[in-house]
C-alpha cells in the first residue's frame, strides 16, 4: 500500500523568506514522487517530480525538492518566497511497479505568503 | 489547466438526480482519472482508464460510473446512490508511462441540494 502525509495543514512564511512544506511518504519499494499547487477554484498544476537520479529535484516557479530515501520525506523549498506563492499545495506519490497507474494524494498544505 | 477541458464549472442538481460531469483532453494521453476533492481530505481517486473501453475503480467508486469510448473522452456520471455527491470533481490525464505527471482539468464543482 501507499500513503503520503502532509503534516501541517496551514504554513505561513513572510515574504523574501526561504519556505518549507513537508511531505513524507510510505511505499513498498520504489517511489516516484510528486508535488502539484492548486489555486482557488483552479485544478492541480503540476511543480516537479522524483523519478530516478539526483536526489536534488528542480521544478516551476524556482520550487526545488530534496528526495531523502532513509527519512521517507520529499520537502518542497523554495529560497525566497513570493506572495504570488500564497496556494493549496498537495504531495503525491506512487509505487514504482509495472501497471501500477494510481495516485496517492496527501490532505494539502496551504502556504500563505504574509506581504 | 493544459489541454483538459471539464464542463460546466458550476453545476446544481436536486437529490435524487443522476448527472454527467464532461471530461475531454486534446493530448493524445492513453489514460485518464476522476478525482474528488473534499475540504481537508485531498483528493480521492474515483474511477481509471489506461485505455479506451477498459476503466478500473478507485478508492470511492460506489455511487459513480464512468465510460471510455472514446480516447480523447472519460465522462462521470453520479448517481442518486451517492450519499453525499456535494463536491469538487477534477479529471486528469497523462501519459501512459513510468514517472508519468497527471494534467489536470479546472474542474467541476457538483451541489446536490
Amino acid at each position: 500500500a501507499q500513503s503520503v502525509a502532509q503534516p501541517e495543514d496551514q504554513v505561513n512564511v513572510a515574504e523574501g523568506n526561504p519556505l518549507t512544506v513537508k511531505c513524507t511518504y510510505s511505499v513498498s519499494g520504489n517511489p516516484y514522487l510528486f508535488w502539484y499547487v492548486q489555486y482557488p477554484n483552479r485544478g492541480l498544476q503540476f511543480l516537479l517530480k522524483y523519478i530516478t537520479g539526483d536526489n536534488l529535484v528542480k521544478g516551476s516557479y524556482g520550487f526545488e525538492a530534496e528526495f531523502n530515501k532513509s527519512q521517507t520525506s520529499f520537502h518542497l523549498k523554495k529560497p525566497s518566497a513570493l506572495v504570488s506563492d500564497s496556494a493549496l499545495y498537495f504531495c503525491a506519490v506512487r509505487e514504482a511497479n509495472f501497471g501500477n497507474e494510481k495516485l496517492t494524494f496527501g490532505t494539502g498544505t496551504r502556504l500563505t505568503i504574509i506581504p | 489547466d493544459g489541454g483538459i477541458t471539464q464542463s460546466p464549472k458550476y453545476l446544481f442538481r436536486k437529490e435524487g438526480q443522476n448527472v454527467t460531469l464532461s471530461c475531454e483532453q486534446n493530448l493524445n494521453h492513453d489514460a485518464m482519472y476522476w478525482y474528488r476533492q473534499d475540504p481537508g481530505q485531498g483528493l480521492r481517486l474515483i474511477y481509471y482508464s489506461q485505455i479506451v473501453n477498459d476503466f478500473q475503480k478507485g478508492d470511492i467508486a460506489e455511487g459513480y460510473s464512468v465510460s471510455r469510448e472514446k480516447k480523447e473522452s472519460f465522462p462521470l456520471t453520479v448517481t442518486s446512490a451517492q450519499k453525499n455527491p456535494t463536491a469538487f470533481y477534477l479529471c486528469a490525464s497523462s501519459i501512459r508511462g513510468d514517472g508519468d505527471e497527471q494534467y489536470f482539468g479546472p474542474g467541476t464543482r457538483l451541489t446536490v441540494t
